[in-house]
C-alpha cells in the first residue's frame, strides 16, 4: 500500500488475554519501529528494527512484550497477560533505511483498551 | 539522555492569525530535529526536519522551522493559521550512532483554531 497500515485499529480486551498488533510497512523500507502513545507517558519509544533484527529492545516497558519481523516486511506487537496500564495507542513506523536522512512515516496506530 | 520540552501545552489562535510553537531540546550535540503533527485518530505525518545546512527549514502545509543552536531551540511558525491546521504538533529529536533509530517526543501543543 500507499502508507504504513496497522491492524487491528481498535482491540478492546479482557485484562490477563494476549493481543497481536500487526504492522504493515511501506513497500521497500527496511526500517520499522513501534512507539507507544498514552496520556501519562506521552510518546514513547518501544522498539525498532532494521530487516528483521532488533538490535535495542530496552525500550520494550516489561518482558511481557515481544515483537518481531519476519521477511523483512510485517512486523508483529504482542503483549502476553495484558494489563490496565498497557491500554494506549501503539503506533508503527517504517523509514527507507536507519539514517538520519531518513524520515519516519507513521501508521494510524493501534488503539487498545483494557478492560 | 536528550530530552525535548514544548512548554506550551494548548494554544488558541484566531484563523489568518501568526502561529509559533515551542520547542527547546537538550543533548550535547546537533541533533536531528523534527516537528510532526497529528489530527484526531490519525497518526503522526512529518512536518518538516532539520539536519543541518540552512537554519531555517521549510516544510509542507507552509509552516517553517528555525534552528537556534544557541538556545537550543527549534521553533514551528505559520505567518498564517487555517482551520484545518487545528490538531496536535509534536517536536521530536533523534540523536543515535545512525541517527534515525529512535524519536524522542516533546509532549505536545494542542492547537485550537478559532473563526
Amino acid at each position: 500500500g500507499a502508507g504504513v497500515s496497522q491492524s487491528p485499529s481498535n482491540k478492546v480486551t479482557e485484562k490477563g488475554k494476549d493481543v497481536e498488533l500487526r504492522c504493515d510497512p511501506i513497500s521497500g523500507h527496511t526500517a520499522l519501529y513501534w512507539y507507544r502513545q498514552s496520556l501519562g507517558q506521552g510518546l514513547e519509544f518501544l522498539i525498532y528494527f532494521q530487516g528483521n533484527s532488533a538490535p535495542d529492545k530496552s525500550g520494550l516497558p516489561s518482558d511481557r512484550f515481544s515483537a518481531e519481523r519476519t521477511g523483512g516486511s510485517v512486523s508483529t506487537l504482542t503483549i502476553q497477560r495484558t494489563q490496565q496500564e498497557d491500554s494506549a495507542v501503539y503506533l508503527c513506523a517504517s523509514s527507507l533505511a536507519l539514517g538520519g536522512t531518513q524520515p519516519q512515516h507513521f501508521g494510524d496506530g493501534t488503539r487498545l483498551s483494557i478492560l | 539522555a536528550q530530552s525535548v520540552t514544548q512548554p506550551d501545552i494548548h494554544i488558541t489562535v484566531s484563523e489568518g492569525a501568526s502561529l509559533e510553537l515551542r520547542c527547546n531540546y537538550s543533548y550535547g550535540a546537533t541533533p536531528y530535529l523534527f516537528w510532526y503533527v497529528q489530527s484526531p485518530g490519525q497518526g503522526l505525518q512529518l512536518l518538516l526536519k532539520y539536519f543541518s545546512g540552512d537554519t531555517l527549514v521549510q516544510g509542507i502545509k507552509g509552516f517553517e522551522a528555525e534552528f537556534k543552536r544557541s538556545q537550543s531551540s527549534f521553533n514551528l511558525r505559520k505567518p498564517s493559521v487555517h482551520w484545518s491546521d487545528a490538531a496536535e504538533y509534536f517536536c521530536a529529536v533523534a540523536i543515535s550512532n545512525f541517527g534515525n533509530e529512535k524519536l524522542t517526543f516533546g509532549t505536545g501543543t494542542r492547537l485550537t483554531i478559532i473563526p
